[in-house]
């Protein structure tokens, strides 16, 4: 089976602007997640979709969004960017909620200048 | 602040000696995982152990888990150079009914020199 893709690997914005990545789960996966990883503040959990429904959701303001498709594919959007939202994010695909192990992508790198 | 802080921040040892790493966490688990990440590139899973679990093995890989102090350790054998990575323990926090969320923590970067 193909491994978790996402797309684009990197990406430089300006201040305000706004993004979007995209990640595909593994086929069959249902659940995806989203981490921001950064120096300072290490892997942190953005949010979990399954079924095309946000599951659960973590501390991250509201310029943070996603969502899923009926395939899977899950779309995160970060909109007026900050200098403070570079960092590499990662989504992470399983099998479906109640199965732990994760599958992780190679991360889209952003940089906001 | 993070659930889980590994335990050391860095660690460098020679090719052939055994790494051990520490993770404690604050909150009651279901489960806890190691996850291995080599230069800043995707996490790959290396074990998951349940809370009603102590000591669980993966070839060179040894996991123990001690619910009564809330912590974990992650022993890797007979080390080569190709482990040189950041290794990242999680667990799982209980959202709601059958929701869960995962936190992972600080990681400790291993350097192991050929």
């Amino acid at each position: 089976k193909a491994g978790v893709t996402q797309t684009p690997r990197y990406l430089i914005k300006t201040r305000g602007q706004q993004v979007t990545l995209s990640c595909s789960p593994i086929s069959g996966h249902r659940s995806v997640s989203w981490y921001q990883q950064t120096p300072g503040q290490g892997l942190q959990f953005l949010f979990e979709y399954f079924s095309e429904t946000q599951r659960n959701k973590g501390n991250f303001p509201g310029r943070f969004s996603g969502r899923q498709f009926s395939n899977s594919r899950s779309e995160m959007n970060v909109s007026t960017l900050e200098l403070g939202d570079s960092a590499l994010y990662l989504c992470a695909s399983s099998a479906g909620q109640g199965v732990h192990e994760q599958y992780f992508g190679p991360g889209t790198r952003l940089t906001v200048t | 602040s993070q659930q889980g802080e590994e335990d050391p921040q860095a660690l460098s040892i020679q090719e052939g000696e055994n790494a051990t790493m520490n993770c404690s966490y604050k909150t009651s688990i279901n489960n806890l995982q190691w996850y291995r990440q080599n230069s800043g590139r995707g996490l790959v899973h290396l074990i998951l152990i349940r809370s009603n679990e102590r000591e669980k093995h993966s070839g060179r890989l040894r996991v123990t888990l001690d619910t009564s102090k809330k912590s974990s350790s992650l022993l890797i054998t007979a080390s080569r150079a190709a482990d040189t990575a950041s290794y990242f323990c999680a667990t799982d926090a209980v959202i709601s009914s059958g929701t869960y969320k995962y936190i992972f923590g600080t990681g400790t970067r291993l350097k192991v020199l050929a």
